[in-house]
């Protein structure tokens, strides 16, 4: 079946410490974006890209970096920079420019410990 | 029950009842808008969207409907189950992103 699948799904972090997280999606989707839920909250849209070898930031980029070298893949880093990164971190795809039909992954819950 | 604050973060009803979900948008050119269904731990679903050239739309269990004029979302859910508790999410899609908004958590009372 095609998906988004998001690793790990649970992860830890020591202050100071670059941790990346994976998207991958075999659903052959041109965009794809990461956002961050805190407790209780929505989501908040980080990076985006919408096609191989582009990204945007979103609305909190701060601390945070990506990548698009394949059109299955879309890693999220999450710097030192990053005060406060404890949440639950989500990845989407879409097929098109047109934004219909958003897939989401599973999610990974990070801790920084 | 009926949601009528436009930041209400909770609601509950009983089993069997129709629900209905609130959600103000932000942007008058959002041309697109869908409902998610987040459970605890997991990824938002989808539930049913809507285009703005529409105002109502109608899915299983579930009809949307849309206010152009006051920037305004709601969803309907008819005979509410234990299963449908949740936190719902309206989103829009404004400038190629999709635009959450804060969410409404959905109890039902057996």
């Amino acid at each position: 079946d095609g998906g988004i699948t998001q690793s790990p799904k649970y992860l830890f972090r020591k202050e100071g410490q670059n941790v990346t997280l994976s998207c991958e999606q075999n659903l052959n989707h041109d965009a794809m974006y990461w956002y961050r839920q805190d407790p209780g909250q929505g989501l908040r849209l980080i990076y985006y890209s919408q096609i191989v070898n582009d990204f945007q930031k979103g609305d909190i980029a701060e601390g945070y970096s990506v990548s698009r070298e394949k059109k299955e893949s879309f890693p999220l880093t999450v710097t030192s920079a990053q005060k406060n990164p404890t949440a639950f971190y989500l990845c989407a795809s879409t097929p098109n420019r047109d934004r219909d039909g958003y897939t989401f992954g599973s999610g990974t819950r990070l801790t920084v410990v | 029950g009926e949601n009528v604050g436009l930041h209400l973060p909770t609601l509950s009803v009983q089993e069997g009842d129709n629900s209905i979900i609130n959600c103000a948008y932000s942007n008058s050119a959002s041309d697109y808008f869908i409902w998610y269904k987040q459970e605890s731990g997991k990824g938002p679903q989808f539930i049913i969207d809507i285009r703005s050239n529409m105002d109502k739309r109608q899915g299983q269990r579930v009809t949307v409907l849309l206010n152009k004029t006051v920037k305004h979302l709601s969803l309907q859910i008819a005979a509410t189950q234990p299963g449908d508790s949740a936190v719902y999410f309206c989103a829009e899609t404004s400038g190629g992103k999709l635009i959450f908004g804060q969410g409404t958590e959905l109890s039902v009372k057996p």
